[in-house]
């Protein structure tokens, strides 16, 4: 019954690849998100999609695409990796885009870029 | 597990005492705060919000204050338990963006001894 999952867990590629990583929820939300967190624990904001459709898009190589095929999914995926790109990666969930809506976080897939 | 030298502010307390969590957010304009819990290896979990037009806040052994003169948030844990060690995020948003945009503090690992 786990409410947002990520798919993998742990991801460990060569720079250049081209990787995916998928989010699922089961929550009946319409809006939901991927962040970025850096070694340092910093958590950034990188995509939200509302009902399929992107309304942020904060600043993000266009190496990375999500893409939405319904409301309860969100996957990201990233072309030509780079050691950069080395975090872990939430996908998290929300009802509504409203602010005051909680949003509920996946556990995060651990990206290495060797 | 953490990194080795992750540099995150650290707060070491004993079970039973009472812990107090600091942070300074960036925007004055923003209206509304979120604490996040995130434990290791899991993703942030919501804690506690808290509206500009307020100034205290209590959950269960939760208390969040807010001083918007200065801009500075805390988190009030009663009586911390080991299940509360974790690393805690502060989160600020403006509502009227219309859109669930959180910006994230640089976070506070709390480590509880028995």
């Amino acid at each position: 019954d786990t409410a947002v999952s990520q798919t993998p867990k742990y991801l460990v590629t060569q720079m250049g690849n081209d990787k995916s990583i998928k989010c699922e929820q089961n929550l009946g939300h319409d809006t939901m998100y991927w962040y970025k967190q850096d070694s340092k624990k910093f958590l950034k904001i990188m995509f939200s999609y509302n009902n399929k459709e992107l309304i942020i898009n904060e600043t993000v190589p266009n190496r990375f695409s999500p893409k939405s095929p319904d409301k309860a999914h969100l996957n990201l995926h990233i072309n030509s990796l780079e050691l950069g790109d080395s975090a872990v990666y939430f996908c998290a969930s929300s009802q509504d885009r409203v602010p005051y809506n909680e949003q509920f976080f996946g556990p995060g897939t651990r990206l290495t870029v060797l | 597990g953490e990194s080795v030298g992750l540099h995150l502010p650290t707060l070491s307390v004993q079970e039973g005492d009472n812990s107090i969590i600091n942070c300074a957010y960036s925007n004055s304009a923003s209206d509304y705060f979120i604490w996040y819990k995130q434990e290791s290896g899991k993703g942030p979990q919501f804690i506690i919000d808290i509206r500009s037009n307020m100034d205290k806040r209590q959950g269960q052994r939760v208390t969040v204050l807010l001083n918007k003169t200065v801009k500075h948030l805390s988190l009030q844990i009663a009586a911390t338990q080991p299940g509360d060690s974790a690393v805690y995020f502060c989160a600020e948003t403006l509502v009227n963006s219309g859109y669930s945009t959180l910006t994230f503090g640089k976070g506070t690992m709390l480590l509880v001894s028995p």
